[in-house]
């Protein structure tokens, strides 16, 4: 199975301040990686697809890049509603695998 | 709008089984590939299986091959996972997802739920 790897776990950080997820992925999945946005009790949320691909409805503030075995997760300037906790998954080969997660709390 | 509702989430011993039911509006079936992916009361996403209906293929993580099955009925819109053997491990929220071909794959529909709680 391909791990993924996400660093940091845990990201505090501010209102305005740009942040960085990081995924790696131990072997390559070529550009087929999603990050995914969830909130407590809430269902996951596709932002990101084919590794830079920004969902319908998905602010600006949110960028992906990368491809084969590295992949981040950009947020411009973050707002209040982006405090939840990041995953990426690739999708590339069955079966599908998950990072650990990353949580964004407020600073 | 696509809207996913799961159903049949419960209380079950270890060693029983469970069936889980999705069912699907907004959707045509034949475009998706739907799958099911769990999380564990306080962790991480795991994605558990999944079924392609254009081309029959399903696939499953290692720690439920050979215990769960997916299947559905397309023309029904409704996705199922049953679930033999439980184990404690198994305890989790159990998401309904789908995928397209119009983000790569990737899922971009999901349910709110069923939780499933293996205990004696």
């Amino acid at each position: 199975d391909i791990q993924m790897t996400q660093s940091p776990s845990t990201l505090s950080a501010s209102v305005g301040d740009r942040v960085t997820i990081t995924c790696r992925a131990s072997q390559s999945i070529s550009s087929w990686l999603a990050w995914y946005q969830q909130k407590p009790g809430k269902a996951p949320k596709l932002l990101i697809y084919k590794a830079s691909s920004l969902e319908s409805g998905v602010p600006s503030r949110f960028s992906g890049s990368g491809s084969g075995t590295e992949f981040t997760l950009t947020i411009s300037s973050l707002q209040p509603d982006d405090f939840a906790t990041y995953y990426c998954q690739q999708y590339n080969t069955y079966p599908w695998t998950f990072g650990q997660g990353t949580e964004v709390e407020i600073k | 709008e696509v809207q996913l509702v799961e159903s049949g989430g419960g209380l079950v011993q270890p060693g029983r089984s469970l069936r889980l039911s999705c069912v699907a509006s907004g959707i045509t079936f034949d475009d998706y590939a739907m799958h099911w992916v769990r999380q564990a009361p306080g962790k991480g996403l795991e994605w558990v299986s999944g079924i392609s209906w254009r081309s029959g293929e399903t696939a499953y993580a290692a720690s439920v091959k050979g215990r769960f099955t997916i299947s559905g009925d397309s023309a029904k819109n409704s996705l199922h996972l049953q679930m033999n053997s439980l184990r404690a491990e198994d305890t989790a929220l159990y998401y309904c997802g789908g995928s397209s071909g119009t983000t790569g794959w990737a899922i971009d529909s999901w349910g709110q739920g069923a939780l499933v709680t293996v205990s004696s």
